[in-house]
């Protein structure tokens, strides 16, 4: 089946740096590829749609220059917390969807990222 | 109101117990329904999906969707320490996974 690489799976960076999380789709190409932010105990909330070849899509309340997010490749999307604050910890996931597969089931998620900023 | 509202637990059964996990929602435009296992520290693995109102059985994983009500439900039976997990219901109609908030699950051997 369709795997997605994520990677680090845990980071722990300074207050003031900044931090970049590669998803890789490993044996597909994914033209789309979608970035969550997971709390404990909550649920996963969309952050940005990343699309290959363009500007990423973010969902209301989401910096922008906060979270860059480069789609290079039919395969990789990194996700870059700039200049990192403790209130930025949390657990960081992304998802990619094959092509051809369904928009609303068709997506795969990578392990996800424990990012903890001190 | 939340789009999507889950009980997260958690919730603690014996094994060989049969489990009902539940989500309710509020947009009656959701058309698929999904459901996710999540472990610890890990990415969402999508169990099972339903289309519209209905049940859908695999294995020991049946889903249920009661759109008149805007209820679903994912039952398991005889849960194994293995199903031990944070499970979440999702719902979509236009690509865009809405997440419930995962209900925490823990079989006891």
């Amino acid at each position: 089946g369709a795997v997605v690489s994520q990677h680090p799976s845990r980071v722990i960076c300074k207050s003031g740096t900044s931090v970049k999380i590669e998803c890789r789709s490993l044996d597909f190409q994914a033209t789309t590829m979608f970035w969550y932010r997971q709390f404990p105990k909550k649920s996963l909330m969309l952050m940005a749609t990343s699309n290959e070849g363009s500007k990423a899509t973010y969902e209301q309340g989401v910096e922008k220059d906060k979270f860059l997010i480069n789609h290079a490749s039919l395969t990789l999307s990194t996700l870059t917390v700039t200049s990192a604050h403790p209130e930025d910890s949390s657990f960081y996931i992304c998802s990619a969807r094959e092509q051809g597969s369904s928009w609303n089931y068709g997506y795969t998620f990578g392990s996800g990222t424990r990012l903890t900023v001190v | 109101q939340k789009e999507v509202e889950q009980d997260p637990g958690p919730l603690s059964v014996p094994e060989g117990a049969i489990v009902s996990l539940n989500c309710t929602y509020s947009n009656s435009a959701f058309q698929y329904f999904m459901w996710y296992r999540q472990y610890s520290r890990k990415g969402p693995e999508l169990l099972m999906y339903t289309y519209s109102s209905g049940n859908k059985e695999d294995g020991r994983f049946t889903a249920q969707v009661d759109k008149s009500s805007k209820y679903i439900s994912l039952f398991i039976r005889d849960s194994q320490p293995s199903d031990s997990a944070t499970y979440l219901c999702a719902m979509s109609n236009t690509g865009k996974l809405i997440f419930g908030q995962g209900t925490t699950l823990q079989v006891k051997p």
